[in-house]
């Protein structure tokens, strides 16, 4: 399984655009990324996920490199409400089932 | 659908005593996994399964042991408890390994 790095902690302002990146150096062909969303006491809970160039929907935007190596989670205009810890995780099925986290990035929005 | 569930929500152990954490999902999910997450920590894989009858070690399985004699549940043994499982338990299944996990409420334990 293709091992994560992430930034342990990231600040932001209200209504900034954040951008999160993940790297995968040894992702497998067949590998998909997903990004998770973790708040205090929650499970984590689906953001996006894609497997190259750009994927978008109503919360957030994926870019990915051509190589693959990384990826970066973008979040446009972000509120108080996005204050969470991000995941990366990358997996598919030539890469085994064992799926683990990385240590995610722990993202602040203040006022 | 109710997704993925766990009981009990929360509880007190001493040390030394063992439970059962219960997980059971409704979607069918090939795949489920448990997880423990320590206070200000990420998540760490204790066990996994592939299917009914078939179970594997995860990252941190040691004190712990999973059966998956169904589909739908997925249940985690702790024989001897201890201080350092103290934790956060997290179950997810997913229907193919590349897809989204779906993820529990949690079981907060407490070892004492």
């Amino acid at each position: 399984l293709a091992k994560t790095t992430q930034p342990i902690s990231m600040d932001s302002y209200e209504g900034q655009e954040v951008n999160i990146t993940c790297s995968h150096n040894n992702i497998a062909t067949n590998d998909y990324i997903t990004w998770y969303q973790q708040f205090p006491s929650q499970g984590p809970r689906f953001i996006i996920q894609g497997y190259k160039t750009k994927v978008t929907n109503e919360v957030a935007s994926l870019f990915i490199p051509a190589d693959r190596k990384s990826s970066t989670l973008s979040l446009p205009r972000v509120s108080l409400s996005d204050t969470a810890v991000y995941y990366c995780l990358v997996g598919g099925v030539n890469s085994g089932y064992a799926l683990n986290f990385g240590k995610g990035t722990s993202l602040l929005v203040t006022p | 659908n109710a997704g993925v569930t766990q009981t009990p929500k929360f509880r007190i152990l001493k040390i030394g005593q063992s439970m059962t954490l219960q997980c059971t999902q409704d979607m069918n999910h090939n795949y489920m996994y448990w997880y423990r997450q320590d206070p200000g920590m990420g998540l760490k894989l204790i066990y996994y399964s592939v299917g009914a009858g078939i179970t594997d070690k995860g990252e941190v399985p040691n004190g712990y042991n999973v059966s998956r004699s169904t589909t739908e549940d997925f249940p985690l043994r702790l024989e001897l408890a201890a201080p350092s499982q103290t934790s956060v338990y997290f179950c997810a299944s997913v229907r193919e390994v590349q897809e989204t996990q779906y993820f529990g409420p949690g079981t907060r334990l407490l070892v004492l």
